[in-house]
């Protein structure tokens, strides 16, 4: 399914460097967030954002910025990358309503050395 | 606040052998209740939600407002059920979003 595709899918940094996660859909969703992933932990909430026009913090929202350039773009920065930053990044898409689900993305795997 | 556990991090049972994944949440309203799963090398991707009272792939998951649980069951498990499994609760009010437990990981045996 390459409706919600994110790139890079690896990257390896440094501590201190600001590094992009790009994430992109097609399946027309006004909904996108930004989940990480840790063993143990599950995935944790960073951003979402209902519109264009709509940034909210999620549950673990320090450190990381967002930019929604389109309705179909939702980027994910890391400003000053950080080892615990070290994780899998999900990006999703959904759509309100009572059926609705989220639709993830392959993943990214960041390593902060 | 949203809160969802799942005790086990990891089950292992036999080929055949019924399953149950546990999931227990915290919400004071009317949730909604869902079980994503993630196979490996693939993405995370919805299994059932209890609003549709579907069985998917053999799996079951009954919401009991009462002890506020929503167990993942299955009579007979399979080899490619083993995966990585998310219970995830979405609240009523507008705007809500989806929070996840853990995870539990299932191996099932041959």
């Amino acid at each position: 399914d390459a409706d919600v595709t994110q790139t890079p899918r690896n990257r390896i940094t440094k501590t201190g460097k600001r590094i992009m996660l790009e994430c992109s859909q097609t399946k027309g969703h006004d909904r996108m967030y930004w989940y990480r992933q840790d063993p143990g932990l599950g995935l944790r909430l960073i951003y979402y954002s209902f519109d264009v026009k709509d940034i909210n913090k999620g549950e673990i929202s320090d450190g990381y910025s967002v930019s929604r350039q389109a309705q179909a773009k939702f980027s994910l920065s890391l400003e000053s990358a950080i080892p615990n930053q070290t994780a899998l990044y999900f990006c999703a898409t959904g759509s309100p309503g009572a059926l609705s689900e989220q639709f993830f993305g392959p993943g990214t795997r960041l390593t902060v050395l | 606040a949203q809160r969802v556990t799942q005790p086990e991090k990891l089950l292992s049972v036999f080929k055949g052998a019924p399953v149950e994944l546990k999931c227990n949440y915290s919400y004071s309203g009317s949730p909604e209740l869902f079980w994503y799963v993630q196979y490996s090398r693939q993405r995370l991707q919805l299994l059932l939600r209890h609003i549709s009272r579907e069985s998917i792939k053999g799996f079951t998951a009954d919401l009991n407002k009462g002890e506020t649980s929503f167990h993942l069951k299955k009579p007979f498990a399979q080899e490619e059920d083993s995966a990585m499994y998310y219970c995830a609760l979405r609240g009523d009010n507008y705007g809500q979003n989806f929070v996840f437990g853990p995870g539990t990981r299932l191996s099932v045996l041959p």
